[in-house]
């Protein structure tokens, strides 16, 4: 069936660091990839999403790019902030339902 | 704020009792679904409904029950708490069954604790 594998974390920066978490799936037809995070003590927020092979989607200055070739969404950020400590989940789409990534979290130090 | 509700935020159980988690979206999605979030182990489907008067069985759904009489509200009901129910609960909702086309919309969560 369907699944997504992130890496695992935790992960520690520090503030102005690059940062990228590595997400590939697996899927037999051709799923919506997602980034959700999830900030302390509430629920998922959408972070971006890409619907096809060579999309590129970003917000918040993250970016994933949606790589057929390699079963890939890596989530990407140039420069982290203190802010940008949460937990993030990669995601797939089969037109189905949802798989979701076990979540990496991101604690970024001053 | 339009989205997806869910109360109570946080509540503690004793091992045997009931008690219903309550989700309601204001978004006119069609589909609604229950997770529940444990350490390690992601995200988990309990139940979902992909209409009113709908419902289907998620990945977990043993000791969890569900009712959609209208598009909005959503119930989870625990009959006979057990320990093992101890997680975090998250009601999502989307245009879509599989929300392939704008994700998920989720809840704040409810933080449950059955002792």
């Amino acid at each position: 069936g369907d699944s997504v594998t992130q890496m695992e974390g935790p992960v520690t920066l520090s503030e102005e660091a690059c940062l990228t978490i590595n997400c590939t799936y697996t899927a037999t037809g051709y799923p919506s990839l997602f980034w959700y995070v999830q900030y302390p003590g509430e629920g998922l927020q959408l972070l971006l999403k890409a619907t096809k092979a060579d999309d590129k989607g970003s917000n918040k200055g993250f970016e994933a790019t949606y790589r057929k070739e390699t079963t890939s969404f890596h989530l990407e950020k140039g420069s982290v902030q203190v802010s940008d400590s949460a937990v993030y989940f990669c995601a797939l789409s089969d037109g189905n339902q949802f798989y979701f990534g076990t979540g990496t979290s991101l604690t970024v130090i001053p | 704020n339009a989205g997806v509700t869910q109360t109570p935020k946080f509540h503690i159980l004793k091992t045997g009792q009931s008690m219903t988690l309550q989700c309601a979206q204001d978004m006119n999605h069609g589909y609604l679904s229950w997770y529940r979030q444990d350490p390690g182990m992601g995200l988990r489907r309990i139940h979902y409904s992909v209409a009113a008067g709908i419902t289907d069985k998620g990945e977990v759904p043993d000791g969890y029950n569900v009712s959609r009489s209208n598009t909005e509200d959503f119930p989870l009901r625990l009959e006979s708490a057990a320990p093992s129910q101890t997680s975090v609960y998250f009601c999502a909702s989307s245009y879509s069954k599989g929300g392939a086309d704008y994700g998920y919309t989720f809840g704040s969560g409810t933080r449950l604790t059955v002792v």
